[in-house]
């Protein structure tokens, strides 16, 4: 069966230090691998995607994220952690099974302490 | 402005009788989905599109009805509401599936 873990419900860093949002995924596919931001009663918005070109993808905002095929991990970094970086990030995966099935992870909040 | 568009935004309803959320897009994306969120478990997948009249079934598609009778639009049809299926739902669009998703405000429904 296809799933994704986000392996933290919640995570609390401080202004300035390092953010890491940890997400696993069990597939038998090939997948592609995505990484989405919904702030406080927003939409959900891209922060950045995996699609085999490269296993380091730079996405927005200083956000980047690294493919382990062998781990099946697709972590989510930023080296140092702004306060509108609050909010709950995605960790997706999508699926060509016939046609193309999405799987959200549960989310993982980030609080960032002043 | 690209963009996708859900109607309404907020609706309050009572068990069984039939609605209809609207979805549109103005990209002429190929592939549309539908989403519900629930606290502690992200979004999961009702339905998606992969074009034109060619529609599949998510995660949790039971309740729901879902056409694609032309590119722009995606309604989802729940034809007797029950008290489970009030939620955040989300409409999204992609150029295709494996591209990046388009989302859309979202629709709070209560269904009491």
């Amino acid at each position: 069966a296809q799933s994704v873990t986000q392996l933290d419900s919640h995570v609390s860093v401080s202004e300035g230090t390092p953010v890491l949002l940890r997400c696993n995924y069990s597939s038998s596919y090939s997948p592609s691998l995505f990484w989405y931001v919904q702030h406080p009663n927003k939409g959900l918005q891209l922060l950045l995607k995996y699609t085999s070109a490269a296993t380091l993808v730079k996405g927005i905002n200083g956000f980047e994220a690294e493919f382990k095929k062998s781990e099946t991990s697709f972590h989510l970094t930023k080296p140092s952690a702004h306060m509108s970086d609050a909010a709950e990030y995605f960790c997706v995966v999508t699926l060509k099974t016939g046609g193309f099935k999405t799987i959200f992870g549960a989310g993982t909040r980030l609080f960032v302490k002043a | 402005e690209a963009q996708v568009t859900q109607n309404p935004r907020y609706l309050i309803t009572v068990t069984g009788k039939k609605l209809t959320v609207t979805c549109s897009q103005n990209m002429n994306h190929e592939y549309m989905s539908w989403y519900r969120q629930d606290p502690g478990l992200g979004l999961r997948q009702i339905y998606y599109s992969m074009n034109v009249e060619v529609t599949d079934k998510g995660d949790v598609p039971e309740g729901y009805k879902v056409s694609r009778k032309e590119k722009r639009n995606f309604p989802l049809i729940l034809e007797s509401p029950s008290p489970n299926q009030t939620s955040l739902y989300f409409c999204a669009s992609s150029r295709t599936g494996n591209n990046e998703q388009y989302f859309g405000p979202g629709t709070r429904l209560t269904v009491t």
